[in-house]
């Protein structure tokens, strides 16, 4: 069955700094990507889709790639605040069939 | 962007009776609609599909009689939770997706607390 892998501790970095989390998956060649970001207490709030064909889109402080050799996509946010602290999640989607998968989730922690 | 919304935000209720909870699409028409599970420090965990007009799909594990599923109109669905138990505790979210199904816009949540 498929599996997506995310870093699974907290992420604790300073502020200004890039933070990059990393999603890896196996069992699946999905046709595209998406990245959440998810508050406590709340829904996931989508941020960012990459398809298959991509290597990377950025959005703002935001930069998503996608490796389908490696199976993995790297999430970056650069010049972090603690505003950005949060937990965010990766989701595969389409390659067949459209249910969504999350990963766990890595909860980012931007220290001032 | 499209906005779904869920009722009620929180719920708290003895062990043995039911609660209703609604996910509505605002501002689009979603045939599809996806109910979620997340207990604390956990990923969300698929419990159905929900299918406008038709029967929901219901993964594995989750009890479908339990778990009952009406998505009647293509703006609204409902997630009614049979004969709740404090194991039934959790963050109940729903989502539905964009047109393409590209995009999951999600609801804000349902805190369910069963005593």
């Amino acid at each position: 069955s498929q599996k997506i892998e995310q870093n699974s501790e907290a992420l604790n970095i300073q502020e200004g700094k890039t933070a990059t989390l990393t999603c890896n998956y196996t069992n699946y060649s999905p046709a595209y990507l998406q990245w959440y970001r998810q508050d406590p207490g709340r829904g996931p709030v989508f941020l960012l889709l990459i398809r298959e064909n991509e290597k990377e889109k950025r959005k703002e402080r935001l930069k998503v790639t996608f490796d389908t050799t490696l199976k993995q996509s790297l999430f970056h946010i650069t010049a972090s605040q603690p505003a950005d602290s949060a937990t965010y999640l990766c989701l595969l989607g389409g390659g067949g069939s459209y249910i969504p998968t999350f990963g766990r989730g890595t909860s980012l922690i931007v220290h001032p | 962007g499209a906005v779904v919304s869920q009722h009620p935000s929180r719920v708290i209720c003895k062990s043995g009776t039911s609660v209703k909870i609604e996910c509505r699409s605002l501002d689009f028409q979603a045939t599809t609609m996806f109910w979620y599970r997340q207990f604390p420090k956990q990923s969300l965990m698929l419990m159905a599909t929900s299918n406008e007009g038709s029967k929901a799909t219901y993964e594995q594990g989750v009890e479908k009689d339990k778990f009952l599923i009406n998505h009647a109109s293509l703006t609204l669905s409902t997630l009614t939770v049979t004969s709740a138990h404090p194991e039934d505790s959790s963050f109940y979210i729903c989502s539905a997706p964009s047109d393409r199904q590209e995009t999951q816009y999600f609801g804000p949540g349902t805190r369910l607390l069963v005593l």
